[in-house]
């Protein structure tokens, strides 16, 4: 069975880049009709998709943050990454990698990660 | 952006009720709905999607229904362990946009 799991820094300096990679294992992240995102969850808030790609390096990203993400994949590891550069405490989150069939919802996800933001 | 909006915020209910969460979206989107329920500490979990198709493995005991910008989740019959936060989900235009939520939370 498919499965998702989030890895990287719990702590990050605000104005430097946070990194997240998310392993897919039990299934291809090269298979056809799935895209695969990033979304996150501001403590005790609402969710907020990031972005999503697909096994060929395609991408859309949520205009808010478009600026500062960058999501790359490597069907070689079967991991796809997170780069949000610039970041603030603002950008403290729970951060979850998702399963996005054909960018219309969210199927399946991993367990999340918190990143805080702090000095 | 669409905005989607639910309601009630939180909600009190007791074990065999039945119980609606609507989700309103800021223009048509068709049937691009989607609804997740969220268990503390857990990771968002799909029920249903294209507003009434059972997510597989999901109980029947939900149900959705809707279209344009009018949507509604339904549990027939409230089991222990269906006490959560919902989240409705529009995926017509980019960015995709959750709703704020729905605790649901034990009478």
């Amino acid at each position: 069975q498919l499965q998702l799991q989030e890895s990287g820094p719990g702590l990050v300096k605000p104005s430097e880049t946070l990194s997240l990679t998310c392993t897919v294992s039990g299934g291809s992240i090269s298979s056809s009709s799935y895209y695969w995102g990033w979304i996150r969850q501001p403590p005790g808030k609402g969710l907020e998709w990031i972005g999503s790609i697909y096994y060929s390096g395609s991408t859309y990203y949520n205009p808010s943050l478009k600026s500062r993400v960058t999501i790359s994949v490597d069907t070689s590891k079967n991991q796809f990454s997170l780069k949000l550069s610039s970041v603030t405490a603002a950008d403290t989150a729970v951060y979850y990698c998702a399963r996005d069939y054909n960018a219309l919802r969210f199927d399946i996800w991993g367990q999340g990660t918190m990143v805080t933001v702090s000095s | 952006d669409i905005q989607m909006t639910q309601s009630p915020s939180s909600l009190s209910a007791s074990v065999g009720d039945r119980v609606t969460i609507t989700c309103r979206a800021s223009q048509s989107i068709s049937s691009y709905l989607n609804w997740y329920q969220q268990k503390p500490g857990k990771a968002p979990k799909l029920l249903i999607y294209a507003a009434s198709s059972l997510q597989s493995g999901v109980p029947s005991r939900f149900s959705g229904s809707g279209s344009g910008t009018d949507f509604t989740l339904t549990i027939s019959s409230l089991q222990p362990e269906d006490f959560a936060t919902y989240y409705c989900q529009q995926s017509y235009s980019t960015p995709q946009t959750f709703g704020q939520g729905t605790r649901l939370e034990i009478k």
